[in-house]
């Protein structure tokens, strides 16, 4: 398997426009995870899905985020309107949870710039 | 409320010293706890899984501690290397939901030769 696959690997736009971040995660994992990255708040959980239902999303900074999975092998995140301050690195990660394995299997992150 | 706490300054490291990190959390049952290393520009990878009920795990030249008295784990390098340089976090998986995997801030380890 190719690993968790992320796209776009980096991003910049204007302030005001709409910006979608995609996830593939490995195939036969059950749990799916956007996480956001900045050097003032660390790594942040914003919403996580089990079986392709979102399970908590209390981490989604505010309503201009939004995150859906259609099925077991994507997902996006989409921020609309942008602001500057969402300016960081998104991750996506996946694992198949159990009690034996619970390891998180992360993408290479998308960096966003919004200006 | 809840937190976990790392060392936010850098830790220096004389190569062959064993270096040890420190992840503190409050308000937390935590079911597991995990160690990540994350390199610039990377996702985090992970290295060791600990459980509750479970003191000390090793692998290779990493140790993890759990203490539930103290609400506190620590990491292990022996022997280090200044390939061991980066980034590395704690996170949690609290049993109110056992599947969700929560960060600490991370602590840069830098292993000078």
């Amino acid at each position: 398997d190719a690993g968790v696959i992320q796209s776009p690997r980096h991003e910049v736009t204007e302030m005001g426009q709409e910006v979608t971040l995609r996830c593939k995660p490995i195939s036969g994992h059950n749990s799916l995870f956007w996480y956001r990255q900045t050097m003032m708040r660390g790594l942040e959980l914003l919403i996580y899905f089990n079986n392709n239902v979102p399970i908590d999303d209390s981490g989604m900074p505010e309503d201009r985020f939004s995150a859906k999975m259609p099925n077991a092998s994507f997902s996006t995140l989409k921020i609309q309107p942008s602001e500057p301050r969402d300016s960081a690195v998104y991750f996506c990660a996946s694992n198949h949870w159990d009690r034996d394995s619970t390891e998180a299997f992360f993408g290479q992150g998308t960096r966003l710039t919004v200006v | 409320s809840q937190k976990i706490e790392q060392n936010s300054e850098a830790l220096n490291i004389q190569e062959g010293k064993t270096a040890t990190l420190t992840c503190n959390y409050t308000n937390y049952s935590p079911a597991y706890l995990q160690w990540y290393r994350q390199d610039p520009g990377r996702g985090p990878v992970f290295l060791l899984l600990i459980r509750e009920n479970e003191k000390e795990k090793r692998k290779e030249r990493l140790k993890v501690t759990f203490d539930t008295t103290l609400k506190q784990s620590l990491f292990h390098i022996t022997a280090s290397q200044p390939a061991d340089s980066a980034t590395y976090l704690c996170a949690f998986l609290p049993y109110s939901s056992a599947s969700k995997i929560i960060f600490g801030s991370g602590t840069r380890l830098s292993i000078r030769p």
